[in-house]
């Protein structure tokens, strides 16, 4: 079964909004990392945050994590159409993630 | 660079047919994964290997047979394809508890 779920399933927004997405975890991690898919690509790792760590930076992406509510969320900040795609977080590590369902972003020019 | 190499990138079966879809990563990477992603859902894991001989099973591993015989190499095997196995399959490669490098996947269209 899939860790947890993300939400929203689907997010439209216009180039130059913030975009923010969700994602809920059942069990205790280690880390918890988020990944990108373009259509009919494969994924491509964004960033990891450690359970110890609340949130964090890298370029136009933040990310927090809150391990009392098992829940994180990214935020991607001055959205381009070049965002458009599906993003995972995975929990796990190595060679055993665990995904959500995804939320597939489009951004509008 | 490579990275993690995927073979090949579309392929469609028969039903009671068996393939091996290839993975190969070029980063000397401990760990090597497959996952199978179905229409609107995330990647499952069917098995992983941690090393060169060790190899153990995920999510959804009926169907399924891989084996790691070196660091570079982890085919993954279908002994007898049936349509519920139409999917799209990705490989991936770790160094540690760190990112996963993925290959673009194999499109697999049983019939």
């Amino acid at each position: 079964s899939q860790q947890g779920e993300e939400d929203p399933q689907a997010l439209s927004i216009q180039e130059g909004e913030n975009a923010t997405m969700n994602c809920s975890y059942k069990t205790s991690i280690n880390n918890l990392q988020w990944y990108r898919q373009n259509s009919g690509r494969g994924l491509v790792h964004l960033i990891l945050i450690r359970s110890n760590e609340r949130e964090k930076h890298s370029g136009r992406l933040r990310v927090t994590l809150d391990t009392s509510k098992k829940s994180s969320s990214l935020l991607i900040t001055a959205s381009r159409a070049a965002d458009t795609a599906s993003y995972f977080c995975a929990s796990g590590s190595g060679s055993r993630l665990t995904f959500g369902e995804g939320t597939q972003l489009t951004v509008n020019p | 660079n490579a990275g993690v190499t995927q073979t090949p990138k579309f392929q469609v079966l028969k039903t009671g047919q068996s393939m091996t879809l290839q993975c190969a990563q070029d980063m000397n990477h401990e760990y090597m994964s497959w996952y199978r992603q179905d229409p609107g859902m995330g990647l499952r894991l069917i098995h992983y290997s941690v090393g060169a001989g060790i190899t153990d099973q995920g999510e959804v591993p009926n169907g399924y047979n891989v084996s790691r015989s070196t660091t570079e190499d982890f085919p993954l095997r279908l002994l007898s394809a049936a349509p519920s196995q139409t999917s799209v399959y990705f490989c991936a490669s770790a160094q540690g508890a760190t990112e996963a490098f993925f290959g673009q996947g194999t499109r697999l269209t049983v019939v």
